[in-house]
């Protein structure tokens, strides 16, 4: 089955460091999105690209998250400088948008830890 | 903006079929229902998903009512391995927009 990879896996940092996560979607869909997951919010929606394009990033603070897609194959998350109220399952998906009827693909997403 | 309602929390008994609700009172004409689930420490898993008709694939059934304001997912023979949140989502199909989450309903399968 074809997957969404994101890495790390796990990533603890310290307070003020710049974190970055990695998506590589499945090969040929041109929807990427990315969602974050605490126990009190539960699953938001952050930013969505279309074709490397982004379309609404309107969820993430502006002053410290940026997300990008340098080419096709990757999307990245950046948090610079990172804050413990960041700590987070920050999680990836991936989908084909003429065909979203069928749903989308989700990473096993990177566990993130601020200290 | 989550436009469903589902109840917390249900128990079910593993290999007996497990019904869950969801009110959509407000879908509109071109809404979809979608149903996905997250099991514990994955990322969310599309299930199925419907406009009017009944649907059924190989994990589960999803059975809309004619008003359509409100529809039932149903795990025919529930296993522990079903034991996750299950989402209800309505959408707009093909556009390529985003899945809003609400708290969905927690699912324990009891053997």
């Amino acid at each position: 089955d074809a997957r969404v990879t994101q890495t790390p896996r796990h990533k603890v940092t310290e307070m003020g460091q710049e974190v970055t996560m990695r998506c590589q979607p499945i090969l040929g869909h041109n929807t990427v999105f990315w969602y974050r997951q605490t126990m009190m919010q539960g699953l938001e929606l952050l930013a969505y690209f279309r074709n490397r394009a982004p379309l609404d990033d309107s969820g993430m603070p502006k002053d410290r998250f940026s997300a990008e897609m340098p080419d096709a194959t990757l999307a990245t998350l950046k948090i610079q400088p990172s804050e413990p109220r960041d700590s987070a399952v920050y999680f990836c998906a991936s989908g084909l948008s003429v065909s979203a009827a069928q749903g989308y693909t989700f990473g096993s997403g990177t566990r993130l830890t601020v200290v | 903006d989550a436009k469903t309602t589902q109840p917390p929390s249900m128990d079910c008994a593993e290999g007996r079929a497990a019904n869950l609700p969801c009110n959509h009172s407000t879908i509109s004409g071109n809404e979809y229902v979608y149903w996905y689930r997250q099991i514990h420490s994955q990322g969310p898993q599309y299930i199925i998903h419907g406009l009017k008709n009944n649907e059924t694939n190989e994990m589960a059934s999803l059975i809309i009512t004619e008003d359509r304001k409100s529809s039932t997912l149903i795990l025919p023979h529930a296993t522990l391995r079903d034991t996750a949140v299950y989402y209800c989502i309505v959408r707009v199909a093909n556009t390529g927009n985003q899945f809003y989450f609400g708290t969905g309903t927690s699912l324990t399968v009891i053997p």
